[in-house]
């Protein structure tokens, strides 16, 4: 299958500091690639669909000047977290659409705000 | 609305055999998933059934039966390795993913 990766895929930062994530999809062009958050024990949460060279489209609730997601080239998508609080903290995970029923995920970014 | 519904937790023997079941109600339906995900790990692919009936890969298996909305993963052979959480997961009719809550497998020696 394709290759998606995520960068960085750990990171801690204090509170009010701003944290980018980087997905990349490494072997294929991806139009739209999706940003997902998951907490603890919970499922995946769809923040919002990244379309190459467009405005992404957020989901209800995830605040779009909070999340700045910038989808600058086919192959990247970044998600910035933007004056980070604890309640940040969670698994970011990003995927990319190579088909319009395949998609394929980076393996994570685990946020801790302390 | 849209809704994905699957059993929360679920307990089987290390060789047995189990099957996790998912309902769903969609506005369209362009194919439904099955991930499994580890703890701490993205979700990885299992499969896809866009057309009725029974889909079968090496020890699991996806059946799918659009007039229900119903979709059963069975797992054969079972190993300790099978532990984690089965993700089910409709597309819709905008080529979105529409996520169930996940069952969690516990596999015991």
């Amino acid at each position: 299958g394709a290759v998606v990766s995520q960068h960085p895929s750990r990171v801690i930062c204090k509170s009010g500091t701003s944290v980018k994530i980087e997905c990349r999809s490494l072997d294929f062009q991806a139009t739209t690639m999706f940003w997902y958050r998951q907490f603890p024990k919970q499922s995946l949460m769809l923040m919002a669909t990244s379309n190459e060279g467009s405005k992404a489209t957020y989901e209800q609730g995830v605040e779009k000047d909070k999340f700045l997601i910038n989808h600058a080239s086919l192959t990247l998508s970044t998600l910035t977290v933007t004056s980070a609080h604890p309640e940040d903290s969670s698994f970011y995970i990003c995927s990319a659409r190579a088909t319009e029923t395949e998609q394929f995920f980076g393996p994570g970014t685990r946020l801790t705000v302390l | 609305g849209q809704n994905i519904d699957q059993p929360t937790e679920m307990t089987a023997t290390e060789g047995a055999i189990v099957q996790i079941n998912c309902t769903y109600q969609t506005s369209g339906f362009n194919g439904l998933f099955w991930y499994q995900q580890h703890a701490g790990e993205a979700p990885t692919f299992l499969s896809y059934n866009v057309l009725d009936g029974l889909e079968e890969k090496g020890r699991f298996s996806s059946f799918l039966s659009r007039s229900k909305g119903y979709s059963y993963l069975l797992l054969k052979e079972l190993q300790m390795k099978d532990s984690a959480s089965y993700l089910c997961a409709v597309m819709d009719s905008n080529y979105q993913l529409i996520w169930g809550a996940g069952t969690k497998l516990i596999i015991k020696p």
